[in-house]
């Protein structure tokens, strides 16, 4: 199975802030990376699909690039909503996995 | 699109729980589907695949010859059969819409339903 890892595991950052999460995966997946969103007691939320296509209904800040094994979600200005827990997965095989997730708080 | 989970309880380690997920606000049976789950206060965990007219299905190694994924075209539904339930598999589950695209993603979820293995 392709093992997914993030760093970091958590951050703590502003409003405003631009902020960064990397995604590496195991073993090449060309652009199979997908990433989710997921508040407290809430059900995760599709953000970026195939490394860098915005989801319909995700606002702009949010940005996927990478190819191959490295991959980055950006949030180009932080916002309140924002403070989540955020997970990368590969589809790559029909077997998914996911990273183990990178929590946002606040400063 | 609408997905709402259900069966979720407290089942003792051996025993077996059968999850269900109605899905509605969509051609349900063009669409590939998923169950997830979530150990609480861990992360996501894959655990099955169906493709939408149930020729194909894949399971995660830690549950594979144990849990079965079915769907039912004509009644909207998702189910998972879980036998042989161990303490490791207590979570929140969730089911969960493939986009249907080439890269496939998760891009519809249910609110989930708790399952909990204990003695």
């Amino acid at each position: 199975d392709i093992q997914m890892t993030q760093s970091p595991s958590s951050l703590s950052a502003s409003v405003g802030d631009r902020v960064t999460i990397s995604c590496r995966a195991s073993q090449t997946i060309s652009n199979y990376l997908n990433w989710y969103q997921q508040k407290p007691g809430k059900a995760p939320n599709l953000l970026i699909y195939a490394a860098s296509s915005l989801q319909s209904g995700v606002p702009s800040r949010f940005t996927g690039s990478g190819s191959g094994t490295d991959f980055t979600l950006t949030i180009s200005s932080l916002q309140p909503e924002d403070f989540a827990t955020y997970y990368c997965q590969q589809s790559y095989t029909p077997r998914f996995t996911f990273g183990p997730g990178t929590k946002v708080d606040i400063k | 699109v609408q997905l709402v989970e259900s069966g979720g309880g407290v089942v003792q380690p051996g025993g077996s729980l059968r999850l269900s997920c109605a899905a509605s606000g969509f051609t349900f049976n063009t669409y590939a589907m998923h169950w997830v789950r979530q150990a609480p206060g861990k992360g996501l965990e894959w655990v099955s695949f169906i493709r939408y007219d149930g020729s194909d299905k894949f399971y995660a190694d830690s549950v594979k010859g144990r849990f079965t994924i079915s769907r039912d075209n004509s009644k909207n539904t998702l189910s998972l059969q879980m036998n042989s339930l161990r303490p490791e598999d207590t979570a929140l589950y969730y089911c969960a819409k493939d986009n249907g695209r080439v890269i496939r993603a998760l891009d519809y979820w249910g609110q989930g339903t708790l399952v909990t293995v204990s003695s």
